[in-house]
């Protein structure tokens, strides 16, 4: 049972404009969302964090909204860049838990 | 300051041999996890210790992986014997304290024949 699910294997975008990465999430009791960016033959790299406690997140171009009702979050990216191409994960951890499950990640490639 | 060191980077065996991954967290971070990412998939959690002390190893396959943290800095992961199924790229991540957004290193690919 995939419970962070990225229905969205990849994603192109013309640079300058907006990426929007989705994520869902089956289980309520999820209370900390992370991002991270990894290249390839790199490991993956945090991005940015939002807690169940916000609806939204902001640092620089990088914006992430929750909708608890919905289970749903997304990254949004503004303006977008070349340097941006990458798989995108989402992480959801559980209220109480240190253990992060991950999506299956989103490959999102910005066009020049 | 130094990332998260992993090694060897790649690594192909035959079934049923041994093999064993080596990480070197960020200095100061207390803890530690080894996760194994399948192919078009994300990282999965197989082990998570606090300095010297496995306090999450529930998703680790114990019949055929180990692991190590000695004296709560380096950690190694072992498989033995492998099998065609572990094929994957092996992450190591450390962090100051569990719960936070985590370090990862390079990983280990590794590839069973």
């Amino acid at each position: 049972d995939q419970q962070v699910k990225q229905n969205s294997p990849s994603l192109s975008v013309q640079e300058g404009r907006i990426s929007i990465l989705n994520c869902d999430y089956t289980n309520s009791m999820f209370d900390y969302f992370l991002w991270y960016k990894k290249y390839p033959a790199e490991g993956p790299t945090f991005l940015i964090s939002i807690s169940s406690i916000k609806d939204k997140n902001e640092d620089g171009r990088f914006t992430v909204f929750l909708n608890k009702s919905a289970k749903h979050l997304s990254l949004h990216i503004v303006p977008s860049q070349p340097g941006d191409s990458a798989v995108y994960f989402c992480a959801a951890r559980t209220s109480g838990t240190y253990k992060y499950i991950f999506g299956t990640g989103t490959r999102l490639k910005v066009l020049a | 300051e130094a990332g998260v060191v992993q090694s060897p980077r790649y690594k192909i065996i035959e079934k049923k041999q041994p093999v064993a991954f080596w990480c070197n967290p960020i200095s100061g971070h207390n803890t530690l996890y080894w996760y194994r990412q399948n192919l078009g998939q994300g990282p999965e959690l197989l082990i998570r210790y606090e300095n010297e002390e496995a306090v999450d190893d529930s998703q680790l396959p114990k019949d055929r992986f180990s692991a190590e943290r000695l004296k709560g800095v380096d950690s190694t992961l072992k498989i033995q014997p492998a099998e065609l199924g572990d094929s994957a790229v092996y992450l190591c991540a450390s962090s100051v304290e569990a719960g936070q957004s985590g370090f990862f290193g390079p990983g280990t690919r590794l590839t069973v024949l």
